[in-house]
């Protein structure tokens, strides 16, 4: 089975000041993948970044980073220079080989952008 | 259309009537996926589709719970006779392969679903 738990209900960030949303995970398979969403008010999931089980190198996509830690089982979701936009729902989710299927969420991150 | 469509954005409805969720998948996309979203569960999985087959319907909660899918597009989650509890965000999904991994799943907008 996988698990992926953020420990963060809800959050604050200086406007364009960095925030990290913490996601750990567990699994047994050794490859599998980590996204992390965006979901504001409006409802819809954003995909922002993902990282592969076996890439070497950690994700970026423009000012989202991901810092993955395999050895720790996490895969924290940086956010640089936040804007007020950035306000909004986070969620880490992964997916397994063998579950290739299905995507396991995390409870989110709510994060609020103060000007 | 270019996203992943979803009707209605909102239903309320009356416990025990039955209602229908609609999908419109991203043109082309050949995998379908159904989730739920609600306070106390949050983001759950319910079905997924390769083309018209569903290999995977683990997560539909119970009996009352069916979904298919016409023409490897569009698809239809129905529950019946619907009970307080289904009370939730009801997400649709595609994605252009099967399998997620190295490939990202496409939202939409979600239904709300109230039962009163």
């Amino acid at each position: 089975a996988q698990k992926i738990t953020q420990t963060q209900p809800g959050m604050f960030v200086q406007e364009k000041e960095a925030v990290t949303l913490d996601c750990t995970y567990d699994t047994s398979d050794p490859s599998y993948g980590l996204f992390w969403y965006k979901q504001p008010s409006s409802g819809e999931m954003i995909f922002l970044i993902y990282q592969g089980s076996y890439d070497q190198q950690n994700a970026t996509e423009g000012r989202y980073s991901l810092n993955f830690q395999k050895a720790r089982k996490s895969a924290n979701l940086v956010i640089s220079a936040s804007q007020l936009g950035d306000s909004a729902m986070y969620f880490c989710a992964m997916t397994t080989q063998a579950a290739g299927n299905k995507l396991t969420f995390g409870g989110g991150t709510r994060v609020l952008v103060k000007p | 259309g270019a996203g992943v469509s979803q009707s209605p954005s909102n239903k309320v409805t009356e416990k025990g009537k039955d209602v229908e969720l609609r999908c419109d998948p991203i043109s082309g996309h050949t995998a379908l996926y159904w989730y739920r979203q609600s306070l106390g569960q949050g983001l759950e999985f319910l079905i997924y589709f390769q083309g018209n087959s569903a290999p995977d319907k683990s997560g539909l909660p119970s009996d009352r719970f069916s979904a298919e899918r016409t023409g490897g597009s569009v698809s239809t989650l129905t529950i019946q006779r619907t009970q307080q509890e289904d009370s939730a965000v009801y997400l649709c999904a595609s994605s252009p392969q099967p399998g997620l991994l190295n490939t990202e799943a496409f939202f939409g907008q979600g239904t709300r679903l109230t039962v009163v």
